[in-house]
């Protein structure tokens, strides 16, 4: 199936733990975002990747690396959690050429700091 | 029935009657509107977007109004059924960008009554 996946689904972890969510699209897009959606379903960008270059980079902690090991992969780091990272994190990709059909979105990834 | 987007608001409809989600968006810049459906448990998923040379635009039962003079986006579903029930969010592309740079509204949720 063509789509963006996640990994893993749920993440339970205590806090100051350190945790990866990984991402991979197969839809031969060239830009991948990471979202954060809270408690109240406000969706947020985070980050944005085009050809492994950074070039979105909003106000997010810097306990949060994004990591490009190719365009086809974007995974998020999280150092130290703390209770107020719990959330959705959503992996989303595009073609920056296109500017049609918007973002495809992955499934999610709750985690969930205690 | 109708409502107003931004604080995430609860839009009831009868199956079968037509719904309207409204959203207020902040930049008289962007380009690229989206409307997104989000069922619990998944990601924002694409329904129909328009640019902002266009003031209409229509899909299967969806149609999206813009007016730039007043910065309004709508989402109408004409015929609703069970299976629309979900959180609807619009999004705005943020001009200047290497690639999209949406902006999400705070979703409306709506729920389709048998």
């Amino acid at each position: 199936d063509t789509a963006v996946s996640q990994t893993p689904k749920y993440l339970v972890t205590q806090m100051g733990n350190d945790k990866s969510i990984k991402c991979e699209q197969n839809l031969g897009h060239d830009t991948m975002y990471w979202y954060k959606q809270d408690s109240k379903k406000f969706l947020k960008i985070m980050f944005s990747y085009n050809n492994k270059e950074l070039i979105i980079n909003e106000t997010v902690p810097n306990r949060f690396s994004p990591k490009s090991p190719d365009k086809a992969h974007l995974n998020l780091h999280i150092n130290s959690l703390e209770l107020g990272d719990s959330a959705v994190y959503f992996c989303a990709s595009s073609q920056a050429s296109s500017t049609t059909k918007g973002q495809f979105f992955g499934p999610g990834t709750r985690l969930t700091v205690l | 029935g109708e409502s107003v987007g931004l604080h995430l608001p609860t839009l009831s409809v009868q199956e079968g009657d037509n719904s309207i989600i409204n959203c207020a968006y902040s930049n008289s810049a962007s380009d690229y509107f989206i409307w997104y459906k989000q069922e619990s448990g998944k990601g924002p998923q694409f329904i129909i977007d328009i640019r902002s040379n266009m003031d209409k635009r229509q899909g299967q039962r969806v149609t999206v109004l813009l007016n730039k003079t007043v910065k309004h986006l709508s989402l109408q579903i004409a015929a609703t059924q069970p299976g629309d029930s979900a959180v609807y969010f619009c999004a705005e592309n943020i001009k200047g960008w290497g690639a999209q740079k949406l902006v999400f509204g705070q979703g409306t949720r709506l729920t389709i009554n048998p």
